[in-house]
């Protein structure tokens, strides 16, 4: 089964802090996401990466920055954690998005980030 | 954003019955995807629709696709108290490389 898994499901920071989420998967997928999840606004691209070293903004980049030294592992950092950075945060992983490929995306379970 | 949006936002059904939701987007795309989340936890993959098929069915799932309206449909038959969940479809375009998602349907089946 591929797996995507993400280091926390609840996680509680302080105002200011640095915060690493970290996602880990196992199918070998060139592509890997970070996504948020806040109530009516659906899910919301944060960042992607479709390669190791390369980076892509999503919707909504500030604030945070991602870090892809591995193929496996793709991390996402709060810079200087602020209140309304609490939220749902789902990372993905997918194949590349070549012609002719299903590209599924698997989620992680969640990190449920909370700023205070 | 292209983001998607699927209608109705929720949707309470009694078990047994059918439950229908659609989803329309923006750009054009290579497939389209309907997902599935429970309370709290990450999206499951349900269903893959490519450009190129009109309709498909996986178990007690039946997605249709219309291009030239840039919409789908997800029909759930015979529902179960189980498939209560919010429902997502994702499309993935000819240019990026990107899942845009919709908002979201929020189905409650009522045992």
């Amino acid at each position: 089964d591929v797996k995507v898994t993400q280091s926390s499901r609840y996680l509680v920071k302080r105002t200011g802090e640095k915060v690493f989420l970290e996602c880990v998967q196992d199918m070998d997928h060139e592509n890997m996401f970070w996504y948020r999840q806040d109530p009516g606004l659906g899910l919301r691209l944060i960042y992607f990466s479709y390669d190791v070293k390369m980076k892509e903004k999503g919707d909504i980049p500030e604030g945070y920055s991602v870090s892809r030294e591995k193929k496996e592992r793709f991390s996402l950092i709060l810079e200087s954690a602020s209140t309304n950075q609490t939220s749902m945060y789902l990372c993905a992983s997918s194949l590349s998005f070549l012609w002719g490929k299903n590209t599924e995306a698997f989620f992680g379970q969640g990190t449920r980030l909370t700023v205070v | 954003s292209q983001q998607g949006e699927e209608d109705p936002q929720a949707l309470s059904i009694q078990e047994g019955e059918n439950a229908t939701m659609n989803c329309s987007y923006k750009t054009s795309i290579n497939n389209l995807q309907w997902y599935r989340q429970n309370s709290g936890r990450g999206l499951v993959h349900l269903i893959l629709i490519r450009s190129n098929e009109r309709e498909k069915h996986s178990g007690r799932l039946r997605v249709t696709l219309d291009t030239s309206k840039k919409s789908s449909s997800l029909l759930i038959t015979a529902s179960r108290a189980a498939d209560t969940a919010s429902y997502f479809c994702a499309t993935d375009a000819y240019t990026g490389n990107q899942f845009y998602f919709g908002t979201g349907t929020s189905l409650t089946v009522i045992p």
